[in-house]
C-alpha cells in the first residue's frame, strides 16, 4: 500500500542540480513530506519536509506542488558524495508510523 | 552528540542461536525505532516505543523476535533463536516525539546467520 510513487534510479552530472521527483497523489490534509536519504551502508539521513510551502535548508530544497500532489526534491549543485538512495515519505506531522518504499537511486556522475 | 549508537557493527552467528543487538538513543530523544533493511524487502520498521513503552510491534516479523527499552536510554531486540532468513541490517532511530523533525539512524548492525 504504498502512499508514494518514485522513479527507481536517475543520473546527474557533478555541479548540476538534481531534481528528484515523488508522487503522492493521496496525500491528506495533514500529511507532511519528508525527504532522507540513505549513502551505502549508511543508516538513512534525515533532508528536509514541508506540508505546503516550499522549503529550504543547507540541504537542499523542497517544492510541493499547490494540490500536493507531487514534490520534488532539489540538490542545487550534486556532488559525488549525494550519490545515494533518496525516500520520499509522506507521514502524520508526529506521526511515528513511518514507512520506507524503495525511493530512487540517484547516482552523481563526474 | 554522539549520535545513535549501535552494536555491534557486525554479528555472525549460527543458527539457533541467540542474538542481541542493542541501540543507546540520542539523550533527550523520547522515539525509538527497529528497523530491518534487505535487498529484497526494503527497510522494515519493526517495533517502536514512546517514552519507554511499545507502541506498536505489528511489523516483528516472529515470536523469536523481542524488543526491550528498560530505561531512556537502552533498547534491545533479540532473536532466539536465530535463522539464516534473519540475516539483514538492523537499523535503531530515535526521535523527539511531536516535535514532527526527521529521526536519527544509527550506523546499523549487520547480522549475518550461517
Amino acid at each position: 500500500d504504498a502512499k508514494t510513487t518514485q522513479p527507481p534510479s536517475m543520473d546527474c552530472a557533478e555541479g548540476r542540480a538534481a531534481n528528484l521527483p515523488c508522487n503522492h497523489s493521496t496525500i491528506s490534509g495533514n500529511e507532511y513530506v519528508y525527504w532522507y536519504r540513505q549513502i551505502h551502508s549508511q543508516g538513512p539521513q534525515y533532508i528536509i519536509h514541508g506540508l505546503k510551502n516550499n522549503e529550504t535548508n543547507e540541504m537542499a530544497s523542497l517544492i510541493i506542488t499547490e494540490d500536493r500532489k507531487s514534490s520534488t526534491l532539489i540538490l542545487p549543485h550534486a556532488t559525488l558524495r549525494d550519490t545515494a538512495v533518496y525516500y520520499c515519505i509522506v507521514r502524520v506531522y508526529n506521526n511515528n508510523d513511518m514507512r520506507f518504499g524503495a525511493g530512487t537511486r540517484l547516482t552523481v556522475k563526474p | 552528540d554522539a549520535g545513535v549508537i549501535q552494536s555491534p557493527r557486525h554479528e555472525v552467528t549460527e543458527m539457533g542461536q541467540e542474538v542481541t543487538l542493542r541501540c543507546k538513543p540520542i539523550s533527550g530523544h523520547n522515539s525509538l525505532f527497529w528497523y530491518r533493511q534487505t535487498m529484497m524487502r526494503g527497510l522494515e520498521l519493526l517495533i517502536y516505543f514512546n517514552n519507554n513503552v511499545p507502541i506498536d510491534d505489528s511489523g516483528m516479523p516472529e515470536d523469536r523476535f523481542s524488543a526491550k527499552m528498560p530505561n531512556a536510554s537502552f533498547s534491545t531486540l533479540k532473536i532466539q533463536p536465530s535463522e539464516p532468513r534473519d540475516s539483514a541490517v538492523y537499523f535503531c532511530a530515535s526521535s523527539l516525539q511531536a516535535s514532527g523533525y526527521g529521526y536519527t539512524f544509527g550506523s546499523g548492525t549487520r547480522l549475518t546467520v550461517v
